[in-house]
């Protein structure tokens, strides 16, 4: 059992169409962050957000940690093919990190 | 700056063998982990170090063991490679918790046949 559930799991969209990830959990997170990966290679961090509550914006997406910091999601405005890859959300425990399975995105041109 | 390097980039073992998958890094970050990607698993913690001569268990540890003897460096060891050990290794660090996150290395695929 995954400490932290992402859902979607798969998406599948055109270009421009917004969307939203989940990452949920039951369990307290001193912080949590997103990665995104592409085939290949190793995750690189998108953000870490700290405070319950918090919201931080990159460009087209937005991040949002839960108020009982159990809870996260990612939203992406007006996606492009160039956003297309796995993106995973990790929790922090006292120094261990958990991983969602993670939601692979395709956006179609 | 390198950054984080894994050596090798691909390995088959037969079961049985032993290998030591190869970490390095040159941010000067205390804390290490190695962690291995299955399909439809996410990223599962084997093992992970908070500082020279300091290790712990993840939640995957059995078949794998660690050391940290330097800052820089963080082997992990198959001592007996078996099938389930297939996957994709990746090590990762961190200058400290609730700061700007992991640096991965580009991952180690290993086939265990």
């Amino acid at each position: 059992t995954q400490l932290l559930e992402q859902s979607p799991q798969f998406l599948s969209i055109q270009e421009g169409e917004n969307l939203t990830v989940y990452c949920n959990s039951s369990s307290v997170f001193s912080s949590l962050q997103w990665y995104r990966q592409e085939p290949g290679e190793g995750p690189v961090l998108l953000v870490t957000v700290v405070t319950g509550g918090e919201v931080k914006k990159l460009k087209r997406l937005t991040f949002q940690f839960g108020d009982a910091r159990k809870d996260s999601s990612l939203h992406i405005t007006a996606a492009q093919p160039g956003d297309t890859g796995l993106y995973l959300c990790a929790g922090d425990r006292l120094y261990k990190f958990y991983f969602g399975s993670g939601t692979k995105l395709n956006v179609k041109p | 700056n390198a950054g984080v390097t894994q050596t090798p980039k691909f390995q088959v073992l037969k079961t049985g063998q032993s290998m030591t998958l190869q970490c390095a890094q040159d941010m000067n970050h205390e804390y290490m982990s190695w962690y291995r990607q299955d399909p439809g698993m996410g990223l599962r913690l084997i093992h992970y170090s908070v500082g020279a001569g300091i290790t712990d268990q993840g939640e995957v540890p059995n078949g794998y063991n660690v050391s940290r003897s330097t800052t820089e460096d963080f082997p992990l060891r198959l001592l007996s490679a078996a099938p389930s050990q297939t996957s994709v290794y990746f090590c990762a660090t961190l200058l400290e918790p609730n700061s700007d996150g992991y640096t991965f290395g580009s991952g180690t695929r290993l086939t265990v046949v």
